[in-house]
C-alpha cells in the first residue's frame, strides 16, 4: 500500500497570513498516461464531510477560492492557503488515488493563532 | 446536482454484520460516468478507503478489512450498499459514502456521513 504522511500535524496561522501543509507519498503518484499526479487534498470542517478542494495535485475543484494552490510531482506535494481565512479552520487531507487500496494522509490541523 | 445520504442502523453488535444504504439523487449508479465508493472515519481519527463499484458491478475493495467487505448496488433504486461482516469495537466509525467521477479517482461528492457504533 502507498503511506501517506503529512507536515506539520497542526499548525496556527494568523488571519490573512499564509499555511502550507506538507504531504508525501512512500511511491510516486505519477500517471504516465497523462503526466498527472494522482494527488488530491480535501477539507473536513469539525461534523462535516470531507470536501474535495483540489485533484491532479494542482488542479482546483470548482468553486474553491484562488487561495488555495496544490503544487507538487512525484511524491511530494504541497496545500498552501494564502491569506487565510476564518472560514479555512479545518483539518486538511492529502490522498492518493493512483493505485488502490486508495490512501490517505493523517491530516493537518489548521487553526486561527 | 449529485446528493448522497447515508442510512442504516446506528448500533450493531460485536461480530454481526454492518449494513448501509446509500442512496443517490440528481444521478445515477449506473451511469458511466460515476462510480461509487464507501470511506470510514473513526471518531477523532483520520480516513480509510473501504471499496468501489464501477458501472458495471464490478468491485474493488481495502483487503486491510480482511475479505469481510462486499459492496453492492440496487439500479432499480438508485442505491448502493455496504456490508461489512464480523464486526467489533475497531469498526466503530461515520461511515461516508461518496462518488467518484470517471475521469479520474477523486471523491467529488459526499453523503453527510452517519455514525455506526459496534457494542459487545
Amino acid at each position: 500500500d502507498i503511506v501517506m504522511t503529512q507536515s506539520p500535524a497542526s499548525l496556527g496561522v494568523s488571519l490573512g497570513g499564509k499555511a502550507t501543509i506538507n504531504c508525501k507519498s512512500s511511491q510516486s503518484v505519477l500517471y504516465n498516461l497523462n503526466n498527472k499526479n494522482c494527488l488530491a487534498w480535501y477539507q473536513q470542517k469539525p461534523g462535516q464531510a470531507p470536501r474535495l478542494l483540489i485533484y491532479w495535485a494542482s488542479y482546483r475543484e470548482t468553486g474553491v477560492p484562488d487561495r488555495f494552490t496544490g503544487s507538487g510531482s512525484g511524491t511530494d506535494f504541497t496545500l498552501t492557503i494564502n491569506s487565510l481565512q476564518a472560514e479555512d479552520v479545518a483539518v486538511y487531507y492529502c490522498h492518493q488515488y493512483y493505485i488502490t487500496p486508495f490512501t490517505f494522509g493523517p491530516g493537518t490541523k489548521v487553526d486561527i493563532k | 446536482q449529485v446528493q448522497l445520504q447515508e442510512s442504516g442502523p446506528g448500533l450493531v453488535k460485536s461480530s454481526e454484520t454492518l449494513s448501509l444504504t446509500c442512496t443517490v439523487s440528481g444521478g445515477s449508479v449506473s451511469s458511466l460516468d460515476s462510480k461509487w465508493t464507501w470511506v470510514r472515519q473513526p471518531p477523532g481519527k483520520g480516513l480509510e478507503w473501504i471499496g468501489i463499484i464501477w458501472p458495471n458491478a464490478k468491485t474493488i475493495y481495502n483487503t486491510s478489512l480482511g475479505g469481510r467487505v462486499t459492496i453492492s448496488r440496487d439500479t432499480s433504486n438508485n442505491q448502493f450498499s455496504l456490508s461489512l461482516s464480523s464486526v467489533t469495537a475497531a469498526d466503530t466509525a461515520v461511515y461516508y459514502c461518496a462518488r467518484v467521477p470517471a475521469s479520474n479517482e477523486v471523491l467529488d461528492r459526499w453523503g453527510h456521513g452517519t455514525l455506526v457504533t459496534v457494542s459487545s
